[in-house]
């Protein structure tokens, strides 16, 4: 089976950077995703690490380290828009989602 | 391009009613997951085809559940009967063919309430 654990609420200021750490137990595993979903509205992609390294995507940037079964999410430049919250996925033949973190991003 | 298409975006039922959720996947992918999301339990994955074929139905809680996918370009969920505590948000994904789900596309969800 899979569990993906991350933190349940983190807070930042505008223009801020912040990271949100996932830390996974999981067989047969491919790599990481990590969604972004706003209130009322449906998950929506934002990065894949199949590699251990970063990947990054604008003002956002993912990490994954297989040896030590962890991965990040990084916002950068955070915006108001960025209040949502974030789920590391682990992908092994099927996606099992983490708990979601809360991201509350105050002017 | 259409996304993924889920009716009804809202179902408000009594009790021991029966329950369809349809999904429309994108055109030419060819694996599709059905979600469900609870502040409880976070979303949980109930069952997923490939090629219309279910490949795993163990995240489906119990018999009242089924699901089918008939054609390439539709699927259900039905809950019959329907109990207060189904009531959550379920989500319908898909995937092209040559992924290994690292990316995928949800609707918009059904928003269930079961008085």
């Amino acid at each position: 089976g899979q569990s993906l654990e991350q933190p349940s609420e983190v807070t930042a200021v505008e223009g801020a950077i912040v990271q949100i750490n996932c830390t996974y137990q999981t067989s047969g595993f491919y790599g990481l995703s990590w969604y972004q979903q706003h209130d009322g509205g449906a998950p929506t992609f934002l990065s894949y690490n199949a590699l251990d390294g970063l990947e990054e995507t604008g003002r956002f940037s993912s990490f994954l380290s297989r040896s030590d079964s962890y991965g990040y999410l990084l916002l950068q430049e955070l915006q108001m828009k960025d209040s949502a919250s974030y789920f590391c996925a682990g992908n092994a033949g099927k996606s099992t989602f983490g708990d979601g973190t809360t991201l509350t991003v105050k002017p | 391009d259409a996304g993924v298409i889920q009716s009804p975006r809202h179902e408000v039922t009594e009790m021991g009613q029966e329950v369809t959720l349809r999904c429309k996947p994108i055109s030419g992918h060819n694996s599709l997951f059905w979600y469900r999301q609870t502040m409880m339990r976070g979303l949980e994955l109930l069952i997923y085809f490939n090629n219309n074929v279910p490949i795993d139905d163990s995240g489906m809680p119990e018999d009242r559940f089924s699901a089918k996918m008939p054609n390439a370009s539709f699927s259900t969920l039905k809950i019959q009967p329907s109990e207060p505590r189904d009531s959550a948000v379920y989500f319908c994904a898909s995937i092209p063919l040559g992924t290994v789900n690292e990316k995928l596309f949800f609707g918009s969800g059904t928003q269930l309430s079961v008085l």
